[in-house]
């Protein structure tokens, strides 16, 4: 079964602070992970997934398969950045997203 | 494009009522799913469909039907209504080989059964 922890539910940081939104996976084949952010009253969209290992405004993310996570970072948090973060997993062949908890990021100006 | 389009946008429905969550893409995507939202859970998948024709059952699939006669159309019917299907529910849609690439999910159903 694949599973994905997000430990916090709410992280709040001061602005210019650094920021990183915990992931851990579980799964017995190679993952494809990714995180997903929801603003207020905006719709769930794609922030970066793994494969790409791309900078997506300002944030990252390393997959650490020993470790089994996949930790969202940024070295400067902005306002903007207050959201809702969701990280997901998706198997090998499967067409099934799974979906961690969620952790709402704060960002205190 | 409209892109990913759901009604209605909320639903009042008392215990053992019926009713159908609407789900329709305009970008010809074969891959189609719903999931609900509930405070402290996340999203958890309903169901989902591969294609016109292919519907599958996701982690929490109990209460809830699907059918695909069409590309653009996923409706979810919960046939009745139970307190514990007050969620809100999203549809989100992919081609089918760009699925880890991302979805493209609606703006959401809030959904209260009373």
């Amino acid at each position: 079964a694949q599973r994905v922890t997000q430990p916090e539910k709410l992280l709040s940081v001061f602005k210019g602070a650094p920021v990183e939104l915990k992931c851990n996976y579980s799964y017995s084949g190679s993952p494809e992970l990714f995180w997903y952010v929801q603003y207020s009253r905006q719709r769930l969209q794609l922030l970066l997934r793994h494969i790409s290992r791309e900078s997506i405004k300002g944030f990252t993310a390393d997959l650490n398969k020993g470790e089994t996570s996949f930790h969202l970072k940024k070295p400067f948090a902005q306002e903007e950045d207050s959201a809702m973060y969701y990280c997901a997993l998706s198997g090998a062949g499967s067409y099934q997203l799974t979906f961690g908890k969620g952790t709402k990021l704060s960002v205190i100006p | 494009n409209a892109g990913v389009t759901q009604t209605p946008k909320f639903q009042v429905l008392k215990t053992g009522q019926s009713m159908t969550l609407q789900c329709a893409q305009d970008m010809n995507h074969e891959y189609m799913s719903w999931y609900r939202q509930d405070p402290g859970m996340g999203l958890r998948l309903i169901h989902y469909s591969v294609g016109a024709g292919i519907t599958d059952q996701g982690e929490v699939p109990n209460g809830y039907n699907v059918s695909r006669s069409t590309t653009e159309d996923f409706p979810l019917r919960l046939l009745s209504a139970a307190p514990s299907q007050t969620s809100v529910y999203f549809c989100a849609s992919s081609s089918r080989d760009r699925f880890r690439d991302e979805q493209f999910f609606g703006p959401g159903t809030r959904l209260t059964v009373l």
